[in-house]
Order: C-alpha cells, then sequence, then structure tokens
C-alpha cells in the first residue's frame, strides 16, 4: 500500500530537549515536506526537499531542521523545541514540487505538545 | 500577499441534500487549485485538482468542483450528501513554488 508514515504520532516533551520525527514514503517520490497545521492558520510549508541533499526553507522555517539523505527518509529535528512548536505536524510526499499540478501525500500527523 | 480564503469555518447540511463548500484564491498567475479532506486523526487525502479545461471537475467520493476564473473560486459541491462525509475541508493553490491552503472548512452532515 502506498504510505507516508510518520512517527511518532503522539509526543509530549519539554523545552530545550532535542526531538526528532520521522517520516518514510514507499512511493519513490522525489519531493517531500514538512507542514504544521494550526487552528485558523491552516497548513504551511516548513522546509521541503526536491532530492537527496536537496533541501530549502518553506515559509516557517525558525527552529526546524530537516536532512534528507535517502530519497524515502525525511526527518524533521527539533534541536531547541520551545512551547510555540506545540503544534500538528505532517509531511508529504509528491510526484512534483509543491508548485505543480501533482497532489500531495500525507502522513497521518505527529501531535507535538512542548511544556 | 498570496492567499487562499474559505470563508465558512463550518457548514451544515442534512443528509441527501446538495452541498457546497466555498473557497476563493488571490495568486498571482494561472494557478492548479485543489480540495483536500481530513479525518479525525488522520492526514490530508487529496480529492480533486484543476489544471486547466473544463471548469467542472469531478473527484473521490462524488466530489465535484466548479472553477470560476472571474470571480478567482473554487467551490467543492456534491449533489447528495452523506454523513460519512462529515469532515474538515481544504482548498489549496498553488504559487511559484509554493502550496497556499485554506484555514479550512469543517463540514457536518446532520442525518
Amino acid at each position: 500500500e502506498a504510505q507516508v508514515t510518520q512517527n511518532p504520532r503522539y509526543l509530549i516533551t519539554v523545552t530545550g530537549k532535542k526531538l526528532t520525527v520521522t517520516c518514510s514514503q514507499n512511493m519513490n517520490h522525489e519531493y517531500m515536506s514538512w507542514y504544521r497545521q494550526d487552528p485558523g492558520l491552516g497548513l504551511r510549508q516548513i522546509y521541503y526537499s526536491m532530492n537527496v541533499e536537496v533541501t530549502d526553507k518553506g515559509d516557517v522555517p525558525e527552529g526546524y531542521k530537516v536532512s534528507r539523505k535517502e530519497k524515502r527518509n525525511f526527518p524533521l529535528i527539533l534541536e531547541s523545541p520551545s512551547p510555540n512548536q506545540t503544534s500538528l505536524y505532517f509531511c508529504a510526499s509528491s510526484l512534483g514540487p509543491t508548485g505543480s499540478n501533482q497532489p500531495q501525500h500525507f502522513g497521518d500527523g505527529t501531535r507535538l505538545s512542548i511544556l | 500577499a498570496q492567499s487562499v480564503a474559505q470563508p465558512e469555518d463550518q457548514v451544515n447540511v442534512a443528509e441527501g441534500n446538495p452541498l457546497t463548500v466555498k473557497c476563493t484564491y488571490s495568486v498571482s498567475g494561472n494557478p492548479y487549485l485543489f480540495w483536500y479532506v481530513q479525518y479525525p486523526n488522520r492526514g490530508l487525502q487529496f480529492l480533486l485538482k484543476y489544471i486547466t479545461g473544463d471548469n467542472l471537475v469531478k473527484g473521490s467520493y462524488g466530489f465535484e468542483a466548479e472553477f470560476n476564473k472571474s470571480q478567482t473560486s473554487f467551490h467543492l459541491k456534491k449533489p447528495s450528501a452523506l454523513v460519512s462525509d462529515s469532515a474538515l475541508y481544504f482548498c489549496a493553490a498553488t504559487g511559484a513554488n509554493n502550496l497556499f491552503f485554506g484555514t479550512g472548512t469543517r463540514l457536518t452532515v446532520i442525518p
């Protein structure tokens, strides 16, 4: 089954404790993105990747890092999480870049709470 | 600023009645337009898209959307709503290298 898998699904942690949210896709897509979803704001792109070792900032990259060492994996790293990063996070992959006519395939989300 | 607007946070409709979820966009050029649906504790699922051509686009689960260039709108429609259509719906429009999402409309279909 074609899917995007995120882990963990839920995480409660404390300010300053580094965390990583993993994302893996099995569709051989070149393009992957991270979004955060906040009430009243819709989805906003954090980072995206066009291929292995090629990443770029989205609309809200501050406080986040990503890496793309393999085509299927695109982890999101919060080196020093802060409470304003409490949110619902989605990983997505696509056959084309985010400005193309190709739809995004989303994971089921990771709910992060940072105390 | 480029943006997508979904003017209704909540839409309620009786089962069997037609439904409309509204979307307007303010994006330069000729953007591609999408509708996604989100069920509880799940990611967004692609419903349909407009690229070019016919202004009425058909998608999954009996949904369709009407593109109106002069009004910069892309409203989602379904002729007969089902209780199982209750979910959160997002409209999105492409920019040069970006995807702008609306804030979402929660659809509730009342049995």
